[in-house]
């Protein structure tokens, strides 16, 4: 059975730094990628980041590019994301994802239960 | 530009059926979405995915009472013999080369 557990979300200051990680079970983490995807009352679902099997090509949302770092361990089959500077604005619930593709479409198949993270002076 | 739209809200009576919208984006009528339910206080769960030709491959355990299908530019997800536990937000997917996955607004079904 596939499970994602997420954790280190918390109450951050602006300007602040967090490290979420996403401990991962249930299928050969190591073939697939991985996404994180955050989720707050005023815009709904968005996605965040994403990282290749090898960790090799990793892709980011405008808004965090340069402040967030998406990596992987793939001998510990864990996921993680490093978020500095952070705004108010990237107060949501972050969920990590796993990523399927199939007959030209990229979707989640997979995902974990979330972690909150407050930013907040 | 993709956009995914959404109506806020669905509700039926227990044991009816529903009927949920995805409408895509004009020139991007052909995409594949997939559609994901969000139950109170949890985590996103993977529906099915619905193609352009009404085709559609469910999740893991997914029940028999979800089904999906297309028309033209929208994608629905229908929900039949409705239970209390259908009470969620349902939203979209769907995604294009080289572009950030696109979320629809969801749509909030009231049993």
């Amino acid at each position: 059975e596939v499970s994602l557990v997420e954790s280190g979300g918390g109450l951050v200051q602006p300007g602040g730094s967090l490290r979420l990680s996403c401990a991962a079970s249930g299928f050969t983490f190591s073939n697939y990628w991985m996404d994180w995807v955050r989720q707050t009352p005023g815009k709904g679902l968005e996605w965040v980041a994403n990282i290749n099997p090898y960790g090799s090509e990793k892709y980011y949302v405008d808004s965090v590019r340069g402040r967030f770092t998406i990596s992987r361990d793939n001998a510990k089959s864990s996921l993680y994301l490093q978020m500095n500077s952070l705004r108010a604005e990237d107060a949501a619930v972050y969920y990590c994802a796993k990523v399927m593709y199939n007959s030209g479409l990229s979707y989640f198949d997979y995902w974990g239960q979330g972690t909150l993270v407050t930013v907040s002076s | 530009q993709l956009v995914l739209t959404q109506s806020p809200s669905a509700s039926a009576s227990l044991g009816a059926s529903v009927k949920l919208t995805c409408t895509l984006s004009s020139g991007h009528s052909s995409y594949a979405i997939a559609w994901h339910q969000q139950q109170p206080e949890k985590g996103p769960r993977y529906l099915m995915k619905v193609n352009g030709d009404g085709s559609h491959n469910k999740g893991d355990g997914v029940s028999d009472r979800f089904s999906g299908s297309s028309s033209g530019a929208e994608r629905y997800l229908t929900i039949s013999s409705l239970q209390s536990e259908d009470e969620a937000d349902y939203y979209c997917q769907t995604w294009a080369p080289g572009m950030p996955y696109v979320f629809g607004t969801g749509t909030k079904v009231t049993v």
